[in-house]
């Protein structure tokens, strides 16, 4: 079993759509979570974090962890052609150093 | 700022040979991450840099070997390419340890490779 799995797409929906992206993980030790936002022929940039469970809103994106359910979701309001994009959900071990676990990376589209 | 930079942007080998990439940290940063990215994968931790030594490795065979220079600057080294060695390799810096994703770690551009 990955430690962190996610639906890699492809999405495609229409501007000013509601996008909902999700991932799962497998370990209740995992603590803080992350969203990186992937350009094509770029490398990833952190999008928000959030530690523990709860909600953490920037803007139009809003975060939400439910550690119960082990399940991490991202939120993009009022889309915007430029948000077309891959997400990629994230968790942070530490072992000895810092490490990301990256889950698969979901392509969106967002069409004008 | 620069930021993380990496050399060479794209690079061709045929299987057998050897290869080196580069990666300048971001200024202040002196941790530098290697990760691979296959096409339509997430980014896999290959392994970490801190102080000139390997501080923790990901699940890749010793074909895989790198080293940080005292400027922090830090190379990655592949010896008997393999055709699935083709991937995307990213670099990332994180400044000195402080806990928590405050020490975020920021990504290159990456090296894309492929291996004939």
């Amino acid at each position: 079993q990955k430690e962190v799995e996610q639906d890699p797409g492809p999405l495609s929906v229409p501007e000013g759509a509601i996008v909902s992206l999700n991932c799962t993980y497998s370990n209740s030790a995992f603590q803080y979570f992350m969203w990186y936002r992937q350009y094509s022929r770029k490398g990833p940039e952190l999008l928000m974090y959030t530690y523990s469970s709860g909600n953490k809103e920037d803007g139009r994106f809003t975060a939400q962890v439910d550690k119960s359910s082990k399940y991490i979701s991202l939120f993009i309001r009022d889309s915007q052609p430029s948000d077309s994009a891959t997400y990629l959900c994230a968790t942070l071990t530490y072992q000895g150093a810092q490490k990301l676990v990256f889950g698969q990376g979901t392509r969106l589209t967002i069409n004008p | 700022d620069a930021g993380v930079t990496q050399s060479p942007t794209h690079l061709i080998k045929t299987r057998g040979q050897q290869v080196t990439l580069r990666c300048s940290p971001k200024s202040g940063h002196d941790t530098v991450s290697w990760y691979q990215q296959a096409l339509g994968q997430g980014p896999q931790f290959i392994f970490q840099y801190y102080e000139e030594e390997e501080r923790q490795r990901g699940n890749f065979p010793d074909r895989f070997s790198g080293h940080q220079f005292p400027n922090y600057s830090s190379e990655l080294n592949v010896n008997a390419l393999l055709l699935g060695d083709s991937a995307l390799y990213l670099c990332a810096s994180s400044a000195p340890l402080a806990g928590g994703p405050s020490n975020e770690q920021f990504f290159g551009p990456g090296t894309r490779l492929t291996v004939l």
